[in-house]
């Protein structure tokens, strides 16, 4: 039972390049949920997929893109990076319903822009 | 806009003292209440959550949470800190009528000195 998986783990890209993030959870979860990191400024949702065949705009979408290509894997897009994309990336998964929301966190990918 | 506020942003303590982090949150209703850790280069883990009951709660490794409705607030405890405790912790909130959705706090950074 790995839990989230994510890849890749470091990423550099240039400005104007593209790539796709990948999240995996096996963990029969409906929700998942991608996260940005910034120092000073916490965890801040990018994108969530409430269940499968479903995505929704979280607080700072701009720039980016997901598809929930099954109820395990949920991917994160960048079309044409810029540097102020460079953070740290988390995936996360969780059930739904009540008394379930604690979600579940991958180890991350780091992510720098050039 | 509901918001979830973290106001120490940097503590630095010596072992063995004690430790209270504060989270408070800008809304009235019905919410679900966490603190996640992030030890150094890993992803966030559960500390302790609150759902409903007893608004003292325990979490993992001797941490305490007090949620106290009146003051919108879950401030996060422990009696004796140790050097591992070193790391950065978020608090987090389920607010009614988002969805499975959390909002993260911007996150204390702990250091703990021997």
């Amino acid at each position: 039972n790995a839990g989230v998986t994510q890849t890749p783990k470091f990423q550099v890209l240039k400005t104007g390049q593209s790539m796709t993030l990948q999240c995996a959870q096996d963990m029969n979860h409906n929700s998942m949920y991608w996260y940005r990191q910034d120092p000073g400024m916490g965890l801040r949702l990018i994108y969530y997929s409430a269940s499968e065949g479903t995505t929704d705009k979280g607080e700072v979408p701009n720039g980016y893109n997901v598809s929930r290509l099954n109820k395990r894997e949920f991917s994160l897009r960048l079309e044409s990076a810029a540097p102020s994309q460079t953070s740290v990336y988390f995936c996360a998964s969780s059930e739904q319903g009540a008394l379930s929301y604690e979600q579940y966190f991958g180890p991350g990918t780091r992510l720098t822009v050039t | 806009a509901q918001s979830v506020s973290q106001h120490n942003h940097h503590v630095i303590l010596s072992e063995a003292a004690s430790l209270e982090l504060g989270c408070n949150y800008s809304y009235g209703g019905t919410v679900n209440l966490f603190w996640y850790v992030q030890y150094p280069g890993q992803h966030l883990q559960l500390l302790l959550k609150y759902f409903s009951g007893d608004p003292l709660v325990k979490g993992i490794k001797g941490f305490e949470a007090e949620f106290i409705k009146s003051k919108f607030s879950f401030n996060l405890r422990k009696p004796s800190v140790q050097w591992s405790d070193t790391a950065e912790y978020f608090c987090a909130v389920k607010f009614t009528g988002g969805g499975n959705k959390l909002t993260f706090g911007t996150g204390t950074q702990l250091k703990v000195e021997l």
